[in-house]
């Protein structure tokens, strides 16, 4: 149990246009996702806080403009990086937290965003 | 949360323990000791948590010294499929999530 899947696993945009992420929990209920971003190398940063039906929590230096993040229900959060640019390449790593077992954090195998 | 310290890289003999340290001198009272792992390319995963006793589960062992200003995760008999960075994390429970990465140590098993 305790999945979290993210969709798509890898994408290619040309700079300038949108791209959406997908995070799903699988088999549980995730009142909390969190986006983690991860450049060659380096280890994660965290992006984000995302709650169902509110607006996500943005860490210091992360452009909410820029990064679109949507809890539209327990189970699917999603990252819009708009006007994305060749800088924006990298590992998009979702979490997601069980309602009631806050304790527990899964994450999801991630997305390689590529901007030509 | 509190910043954790750990070395840059480690090797390992296949079927030897691994035993990966973690500094984390300003822990405070309410932190727990997270560690996951990253294998390359993929999400992190969980391996184990404990704030004061030594834990173990099916993964690994994870033991606290007494001052709690570091600990040491034990892979018991290694296997190729442990490569990968080990984080050690330091936090609140009800901050789930909200987890500072450093950087990690990486643990490459040899043959």
């Amino acid at each position: 149990g305790a999945v979290v899947s993210q969709h798509p696993s890898w994408v290619i945009c040309k700079s300038g246009t949108s791209v959406k992420i997908e995070c799903r929990s699988l088999d549980f209920q995730a009142t909390t996702m969190f986006w983690y971003r991860q450049f060659p190398k380096q280890s994660l940063m965290l992006m984000a806080t995302s709650n169902e039906g509110s607006k996500a929590t943005y860490e210091q230096g992360v452009e909410k403009d820029k990064f679109l993040i949507n809890h539209a229900s327990l189970t699917l959060s999603t990252l819009t990086v708009t006007s994305a640019h060749p800088e924006d390449s990298s590992f998009y790593i979702c979490s997601a937290s069980r309602s009631g077992r806050s304790y527990e954090q899964y994450f999801g195998p991630g997305t390689r965003l590529t901007v030509t | 949360d509190a910043k954790t310290t750990q070395p840059p890289s480690m090797d390992c003999a296949e079927g030897r323990a691994a035993n990966l340290p973690c500094n984390h001198s300003t822990i405070s009272g309410n932190e727990y000791v997270y560690w996951y792992r990253q294998i390359h390319s993929q999400g992190p995963q969980y391996i184990i948590h404990g704030l004061k006793n030594n834990e173990t589960n099916e993964m690994a062992s994870l033991i606290i010294t007494e001052d709690r200003k570091s600990s040491t995760l034990i892979l018991p008999h290694a296997t190729l499929r442990d490569t990968a960075v080990y984080y050690c994390i330091v936090r609140v429970t009800h901050n789930a999530g909200k987890s500072t990465f450093g950087d990690g140590t990486t643990l490459t098993v040899k043959p």
